[in-house]
C-alpha cells in the first residue's frame, strides 16, 4: 500500500484559471504535509506545507488539509504558464523516524 | 530553507567506477538524507546519513553499493560503487531542520549521473 498517492496527470489548466492537485494518504499518524515543485530537470523546491485541518493560504497557492479524509490539496490561482512544473506532495511521519513519504507527483501544465 | 550545495552537478561514467558525490548543509539542518530520483519517476529515499555513524538504509539499499559518510553535522557523502547503466539517475542530498513549527526537508541541486 502506498503511503502517499497522487494522480500522475497530466494536468492542464488555461492561463489564469484554478489549478487544483491532491492527494491521500495512509498514515493517520501523519502530521505535517508538504507540497514541493519540481521543474523539469531541476530538485524539488518547497511551496508550502500544513499541519492544521483547513486552509492556508501563501499568495496565489492555497494549501488544504482534512486530516479525517486523509486528504490534502494545494490550489493554484491565476496559474501562470511558469507554473507548469510537477508538484510533489509529501507526508511526515513522526512515527516512522520522521521520514518524508513522497507521491508519485502531478504534472501540471499551464496553456496560454 | 536551507543552504545546501552538491557536487559535482553531473557526471558521466563508465561502467564498474564508482563516483563520490559531496553535500554540504548550513548549520541549521539537523539531519541528511540521500534520495535517488530515475528518469520519470518520484523520489526514492536511500538512507539517512547519521553523523558520526553508520548510514541508516532503506529497504533494496546497501552500504557496500552506497557507502555514505557524514563526519560532521553539515557535510555528507554518498559513494555509488561499482556503478552500472542501471545507475543512473539523479541524486539529490536533502536537509531537515525545524521550519514554521514543523520539520522540513530542503533538496539540494542534485547530480545527475550517467553510466554508460
Amino acid at each position: 500500500q502506498k503511503e502517499v498517492e497522487q494522480n500522475s496527470g497530466p494536468l492542464s489548466v488555461p492561463e489564469g484559471a484554478i489549478a487544483s492537485l491532491n492527494c491521500t494518504y495512509s498514515d493517520r499518524g501523519s502530521q505535517s504535509f508538504f507540497w514541493y515543485r519540481q521543474y523539469s530537470g531541476k530538485s524539488p523546491e518547497l511551496i508550502m506545507f500544513i499541519y492544521s485541518n483547513g486552509d492556508k493560504e501563501d499568495g496565489r497557492f492555497t494549501a488544504q488539509l482534512n486530516k479525517a479524509s486523509q486528504y490534502v490539496s494545494l490550489l493554484i490561482r491565476d496559474s501562470q504558464p511558469s507554473d507548469s512544473a510537477t508538484y510533489l506532495c509529501a507526508v511526515n511521519a513522526p512515527n516512522t523516524g520522521n521520514q518524508f513519504y513522497f507521491g508519485t507527483g502531478t504534472s501540471l501544465t499551464v496553456i496560454p | 530553507s536551507a543552504v545546501i550545495s552538491q557536487k559535482p552537478s553531473r557526471d558521466i561514467c563508465q561502467r564498474g567506477t564508482s563516483l563520490t558525490i559531496q553535500c554540504q548543509v548550513d548549520s541549521q539542518v539537523t539531519m541528511m538524507f540521500w534520495y535517488r530520483q530515475q528518469p520519470g519517476q518520484s523520489l526514492t529515499l536511500i538512507a539517512t546519513a547519521n553523523q558520526g555513524s553508520e548510514a541508516t538504509y532503506e529497504s533494496g539499499f546497501v552500504i557496500d553499493k552506497f557507502p555514505i559518510s557524514r563526519p560532521n553535522l553539515t557535510f555528507s557523502t554518498l559513494t555509488v560503487s561499482n556503478m552500472s547503466p542501471e545507475d543512473s539517475s539523479i541524486y539529490l542530498c536533502s536537509g531537515q531542520r525545524l521550519a514554521g513549527g514543523t520539520d522540513t526537508q530542503y533538496f539540494g541541486p542534485g547530480t545527475r549521473l550517467t553510466v554508460l
